[in-house]
């Protein structure tokens, strides 16, 4: 079953503008994180929350993560066109499932040059 | 050496054949894992491995069948495959089972004819 619901499912901008992407989750857990595929390819780590931090940086990313409301978004800042891209985000059950990364639908991002 | 390979990168094969995909991590990571992936689809859980013991199978038909022959090499033997098998495999690493990120390769991309 997917966990995460990545929204919106395509966004298209264009160089320099900012991108934000919504996951949203079902169950309680460990920590969410974020990948990002480029088409046909190997997913690549983008960064890691955990369920006790609200917010991380990690050059031009932000993430944001909120239990409560079983959500985390992710803002790509000046975005490139080198950053066309599929983002997926994936989470991490507490408790008996935590050795399986489950993972969103995810967000087709295109940045036009 | 912080990189998975995989090989072959493309494989067509009839579904009499009988194939394998291997994998390959040089990061003295002690957990293994295989996903599949349909287009425009999140990657699903196949198979983990952890301390080169086969800890997960997620339901998978025995026409997909891992082999994990030391604690750098992953395998998954083909048999008989259907053309709904047709998707990108993926292997992964991480240090330990769970919570952490993972490492991906860049895929096999396989086609049953």
């Amino acid at each position: 079953s997917q966990q995460g619901e990545e929204d919106p499912q395509a966004l298209s901008i264009q160089e320099g503008e900012n991108a934000t992407m919504n996951c949203s989750y079902k169950t309680s857990i460990n920590n969410l994180q974020w990948y990002r595929q480029n088409s046909g390819r190997g997913l690549v780590h983008l960064i890691l929350i955990r369920s006790n931090e609200r917010e991380k940086h990690s050059g031009r990313l932000r993430v944001t993560l909120d239990t409560s409301k079983k959500s985390s978004s992710l803002l790509i800042t000046a975005s490139r066109a080198a950053d066309t891209a599929s983002y997926f985000c994936a989470t991490v059950e507490s408790g008996g499932s935590n050795y399986k990364l489950t993972f969103g639908k995810g967000t087709l991002l295109t940045v036009n040059p | 050496d912080t990189e998975v390979t995989q090989t072959p990168k493309h494989l067509v094969m009839g579904m009499t054949n009988k194939k394998s995909l291997k994998c390959e991590q040089h990061m003295g990571h002690r957990a293994m894992y295989w996903y599949k992936q349909k287009a425009k689809k999140p990657p699903e859980l196949m198979f983990v491995y952890s301390y080169e013991k086969l800890s997960i199978n997620e339901s998978v038909p025995s026409r997909f069948s891992p082999e994990c022959p030391n604690s750098s090499l992953l395998n998954l033997h083909l048999h008989a495959l259907q053309p709904e098998d047709s998707a990108l495999y993926l292997c992964a690493s991480s240090q330990l089972l769970a919570l952490g990120r993972q490492f991906f390769g860049p895929g096999t991309r396989l086609t049953v004819l």
